[in-house]
């Protein structure tokens, strides 16, 4: 069964820490995302790779930073971590070539900044 | 920038009635897809359509895809309360690479 697996279910950080969240799948996809979900706001792209190495910023990249040094991995940095960057993270992965069957969402980290 | 909107917000539903989530988009889209969310869960992909007025079924789930390739529509006939949860539309722009979600339309069936 292809997956795509999010490192932690929930963590709670304190403000100004620097956070990492892992996102790993094994699809051989080339496409990573990365999103977050608030209620009423629906899904918000913070970055998006289509390649290893390469980054690109989403609609809402402030504060953020990613890194893709292998093609199945595709980190989220929070640099100086915020109270207002309390939500849900899902990353996702797609196919660049052949049927498309969409995104394949990891099962999601709930971050607390406290 | 591209906007994708989506309505109603919430709907209730007794068991047994249709339901219908509208989707539309501010530009003019490549496809469309749509995505279920169960409570605590994540997005699982559904369907997408691609094609000008192009509809699809699965089982009591009718997909559209307007004409002029801008609104999408995803109606579920008698529901069931297997169907509870967040339906998501998203849109990809014409010409472009990213996909935009719709804020999501959650659904309550009563028993």
């Amino acid at each position: 069964d292809v997956k795509v697996t999010q490192s932690s279910r929930y963590l709670v950080k304190r403000t100004g820490e620097k956070v990492f969240l892992e996102c790993v799948q094994d699809m051989d996809h080339e496409n990573m995302f990365w999103y977050r979900q608030d209620p009423g706001l629906g899904l918000r792209l913070i970055y998006f790779s289509y390649d290893v190495k390469m980054k690109e910023k989403g609609d809402i990249p402030e504060g953020y930073s990613v890194s893709r040094e292998k093609k199945e991995r595709f980190s989220l940095i929070l640099e100086s971590a915020s109270t207002n960057q309390t939500s849900m993270y899902l990353c996702a992965s797609s196919t660049r070539g052949g049927p498309d069957y969409g995104y394949t969402f990891g099962s999601g980290t709930r971050l607390t900044v406290v | 920038g591209q906007q994708v909107m989506q309505i109603p917000q919430y709907q209730h539903v007794q068991e047994g009635e249709d339901f219908t989530t509208y989707c539309n988009s501010s530009t003019t889209l490549s496809n469309i897809q749509w995505y279920k969310q169960r409570p605590g869960g994540h997005p699982v992909f559904l369907i997408q359509l691609v094609k000008s007025g192009e509809v699809k079924k699965q089982k009591r789930l009718t997909f559209q895809f307007g004409e002029a390739k801008k609104n999408s529509s995803l109606h579920i006939t008698a529901t069931q309360t297997t169907d509870v949860g967040t339906y998501f539309c998203a849109g990809r722009e014409t010409g472009g690479f990213k996909t935009i979600f719709g804020a999501g339309t959650r659904l309550f069936v009563k028993a």
